[in-house]
């Protein structure tokens, strides 16, 4: 069955530290792979995707994140967190014309 | 160029009511997909629009239906409500079908059920 796992509910950093929020992927081939960022009250908004060749993908924010095929996996990473980074984060997985699959989501507190 | 919109923002009603949320999508997007979220089961997808058709459809009983008209727009309806279907519930518009296209998603109608 497709899924996506985020197995960390909850993340602290303080201000300035280095960031990484993990996404495993259980997927019939390659998908397409996405990072979306919450804020509250607010929708959905992309951060980077994934569909084929480089497999770090740079996206908005200073965020990027990496696909490994051999792990499944598809982390997002941030070098240094901002205060105005505190949101939810959600990874998804899709197709072609499937529907997106998203994660549990990973909510990140950032300390001053 | 305007976002996704979606009307009403905040909705109460009472189980056994029926409601109509509306979503105008970004202009010349012809795709429309909406998904509910809540605490306990996240975000889950309902179905998705593509002109005028629905071209996908998420795990949800036949109480939640939609359509999307010839500008794009889209309308879900779910009757007979449940305190479960108290929840989030996003649209997001695309130029294309399908997870491809990037999907834009609004600032969503927050429906609680009482």
């Amino acid at each position: 069955a497709q899924s996506v796992t985020q197995p960390d509910i909850h993340i602290t950093v303080s201000e300035g530290a280095s960031l990484e929020l993990r996404c495993n992927y259980s997927y019939g081939a390659t998908p397409y792979l996405f990072w979306y960022v919450q804020s509250p009250g607010q929708g959905l908004q992309l951060l980077l995707k994934y569909f084929s060749g480089d497999t770090l993908v740079q996206g908005i924010k200073g965020f990027e994140a990496e696909f490994k095929r051999s792990q499944s996996s598809f982390n997002l990473r941030k070098p240094s967190v901002h205060w105005s980074d505190a949101a939810e984060y959600f990874c998804a997985v899709g197709a072609d014309t499937d529907k997106l699959i998203f994660g549990t989501g990973t909510r990140l507190q950032v300390f001053p | 160029k305007a976002g996704v919109t979606q009307t009403p923002r905040y909705l109460i009603k009472t189980r056994g009511q029926q409601v109509t949320l509306s979503c105008s999508p970004i202009s010349g997007h012809r795709s429309v997909s909406w998904y509910q979220q809540t605490p306990g089961q996240g975000l889950q997808f309902l179905f998705e629009y593509f002109s005028e058709t629905q071209r996908n459809k998420g795990n949800f009983p036949g109480r939640f239906s939609g359509r999307q008209f010839s500008n794009s727009r889209s309308e879900m309806n779910v009757s007979t409500l449940e305190l479960g279907d108290s929840a989030l519930y996003l649209c997001a518009s695309s130029l294309g079908q399908g997870t491809g296209n990037e999907q834009f998603f609004g600032p969503g109608t927050r429906l609680t059920v009482l």
